[in-house]
């Protein structure tokens, strides 16, 4: 069974970072892309960055292009999302994905981020 | 950047009636590659969403066969044949044929 387990989200204050991390479970990681979908209070799903299996290949919303890293660690079935320079408009849920192919078929629970001074 | 439309976004439905939801994308979603990466997901109050229909009709493991898609390049459309008190939900479509991955705005699904 597929299981993706989100941590790291919590209360931060504008301008600084947090440390997403995601555990996956179920399936072999590095044969899939993962990625990070947000959202915020009452509103709709952004797609946020994508990684491929390898590691090797790295995609971003233009919103969040330079300020947030995603990566993985294979060995351990993590992904990962740095969030640097953080601003209220990125207080939402975050979800950890994973593709089959070029579609997400699994979502984890989600973390809440709250940037708030 | 491939934009979204979903219609109606809120669609009161009567238990038992079918219902539609409409998703029209800015430009054509067949990838390169032949297929057309366009899902629907269902996202029930506070609960993650959960993939319902992958590339335009195919049912994902374990949903029931009242959900159906179709269409192709820019229009597609999400139908439920019965709607029952268990879909009521937001329903959105997403393309993953262009970086960066898109969604619609979501349809509310609620019973009159």
């Amino acid at each position: 069974e597929v299981q993706l387990l989100e941590s790291g989200g919590g209360l931060v204050q504008p301008g600084g970072s947090l440390r997403l991390s995601c555990a996956a479970s179920g399936f072999t990681s590095s044969s899939y892309a993962m990625s990070w979908v947000r959202q915020a209070p009452g509103k709709g799903l952004e797609w946020v960055s994508l990684i491929s299996g390898s590691g090797g290949s790295t995609n971003y919303a233009d919103s969040v292009k330079g300020r947030f890293t995603i990566s993985r660690d294979n060995s351990k079935n993590t992904l990962f999302l740095q969030m640097n320079s953080l601003r209220a408009e990125d207080t939402a849920v975050y979800y950890c994905a994973k593709y089959g192919g070029q579609v997400i078929d699994y979502w984890g629970q989600g973390t809440l981020v709250t940037v708030s001074s | 950047d491939i934009v979204m439309t979903q219609t109606p976004l809120s669609s009161p439905v009567t238990l038992g009636q079918p219902a539609s939801i409409s998703c029209r994308s800015s430009q054509s979603l067949v990838n390169s590659d032949g297929n057309t990466y366009l899902s629907w997901l269902q996202q029930r109050p506070g609960q993650p969403p959960r993939l319902l229909i992958y590339k335009i009709s195919n049912r994902f493991s374990g949903v029931p066969d009242r959900f159906s898609g179709s269409g192709a390049g820019t229009d597609f459309t999400l139908k439920i044949s019965r709607v029952e008190a268990e879909d009521v939900a937001v329903y959105y479509c997403m393309q993953a044929t262009q970086f960066p991955h898109t969604f619609g705005q979501g349809t509310k699904l609620e019973i009159k």
